[in-house]
């Protein structure tokens, strides 16, 4: 089962605009990770924050949790062509030795 | 360095057969995960490894599905009697820590289909 629930399932922007993704979960978790797949292949570790945490920043990217909202958003600014791609957010439990759970992930296209 | 590392790339068989997909973890990593991702989905779960033994086998589907890593290092899912719907990549991907919560680095997939 998939915990993570994105939104939209496919965006279209152009170039240099601004791509917002947002992501939904269900339990307590102790982190949630952004990842990158190009082409269906390899995903490629975005960036985590942590459940005590409220807003990360690695370059263009900017992520948000809300854990009383159970949802965690991604802003990728002045985007690129090469930002193409699929973005998943995965949940990590509160608990357990449960991994990651993935969900089905947001298809970014820009447009140059 | 050297990432994860999956072979082969492609896999085509017949229902019916089997199969070995294998996984070369970065090295030092501790802990190993399989997982499925069909077209149009993410990541689906099915087995972590720490160390030698399975953390949580309770993503495979099924018991035509075995998962081993002997020593440690290098992994391998196994697929008895392929059927048609285990058509798919298989993701293979490592983490340094043993809690399933760390970042993960993922190689670039199997992609097995089934005739």
């Amino acid at each position: 089962s998939q915990q993570g629930e994105e939104d939209p399932q496919a965006l279209s922007i152009q170039e240099g605009e601004n791509a917002t993704m947002n992501c939904s979960y269900k339990t307590s978790i102790n982190n949630l990770q952004w990842y990158r797949q190009n082409s269906g292949r390899g995903l490629v570790h975005l960036i985590l924050i942590r459940s005590n945490e409220r807003e990360k920043h690695s370059g263009r990217l900017r992520v948000t949790l809300d854990t009383s909202k159970k949802s965690s958003s991604l802003l990728i600014t002045a985007s690129r062509a090469a930002d193409t791609a699929s973005y998943f957010c995965a949940t990590a439990p509160y608990s357990g030795n449960t991994p990651l759970v993935f969900g089905k992930g947001t298809r970014l296209s820009v447009i140059a | 360095g050297a990432g994860v590392s999956q072979t082969p790339s492609n896999k085509v068989t017949e229902k019916g057969k089997y199969v070995e997909l294998r996984c070369d973890p970065i090295s030092g990593h501790t802990a190993l995960y399989w997982y499925r991702q069909s077209l149009g989905q993410g990541p689906e779960f099915l087995i972590y490894f720490q160390g030698t033994g399975a953390a949580d086998d309770s993503g495979l589907p099924n018991d035509r599905f075995f998962a081993v890593r002997p020593e440690g290092s290098v992994s391998t899912l196994k697929i008895q009697r392929t059927e048609r719907g285990d058509s798919a990549v298989y993701l293979c991907a490592s983490s340094l820590g043993t809690s399933g919560r760390e970042e993960q680095y993922f190689g670039p997939g199997t992609r097995l289909t089934v005739t």
